[in-house]
């Protein structure tokens, strides 16, 4: 049991809308790091968070946002949404900051964007 | 920039075949390399970790493998069962960033009964 809690579990958008997916990691998780999974393809790192502060970003246009909050919760922020951003979207988290090699991940939000 | 392949994308086993995964990388300079497990419509979950100095990992039936100068790593899977039906990932972190991984895009594990 990994305590890595994602939601909603899945969510319908139409283009051009914003959405807020959530992440809540277990107890002491200071790491947070956010995936996009599209159909049949592997996992691409969005960014991560450490500490409440932004620690890397890949390959995504500023439309993606996120936040880490005290609690070590998350959230993953999408404007302007396109029909490409259709995807299983992760999180992942681990206790011992940026360096530590164990992430537990999520369950995932499955986003269908029309 | 770091690209991670798998083959194949999907294979079909009967019960009880031993079967092995590849997953190669472009760039040999790794901190480590992991396997994962993905249940339909579910997250990943790791079942091999091996660092960089690493040539092997064994957990169970399985066992992974680590060739850090030809850019390849194996997943051997012993006695399959259909329980292991699942698209298992490869992913390699270039930094002791250890969230940062890039991921191969699967190979998807058919085991019949």
């Amino acid at each position: 049991e990994t305590g890595v809690t994602q939601s909603p579990t899945h969510l319908i958008k139409t283009r051009g809308q914003q959405v807020t997916l959530r992440c809540s990691s277990q107890s002491g998780h200071n790491t947070v790091s956010w995936y996009q999974q599209a159909l049949g393809q592997g996992p691409q790192f969005i960014f991560q968070y450490y500490r409440e502060e932004e620690n890397g970003r890949g390959n995504f246009p500023p439309r993606f946002s996120g936040l880490q909050f005290p609690n070590y919760s998350s959230e993953l922020n999408v404007n302007a949404l396109e029909l490409d951003d259709s995807a299983l979207y992760l999180c992942a988290s681990s206790w011992g900051g940026p360096s530590t090699d164990t992430q537990y991940f999520g369950p995932g939000t499955r986003l269908t964007v029309l | 920039k770091q690209e991670v392949t798998q083959i194949p994308a999907a294979l079909s086993v009967p019960e009880g075949e031993n079967l092995v995964l590849n997953c190669s990388f472009t760039d040999s300079a790794i901190y480590n390399l992991q396997w994962f497990r993905q249940d339909p419509g579910k997250g990943l979950t790791s079942l091999l970790l091996i660092q960089s100095s690493q040539r092997e990992q064994t957990s169970g039936r399985l066992n992974a493998s680590l060739d850090k100068s030809s850019g390849r790593s194996t997943l051997y899977i012993a006695a399959s069962q259909p329980g292991d039906s699942a698209t298992y990932l490869c992913a390699v972190s270039s930094d002791n960033q250890g969230g940062k991984l890039i991921f191969g895009q699967g190979t998807e594990l058919s085991v019949k009964p």
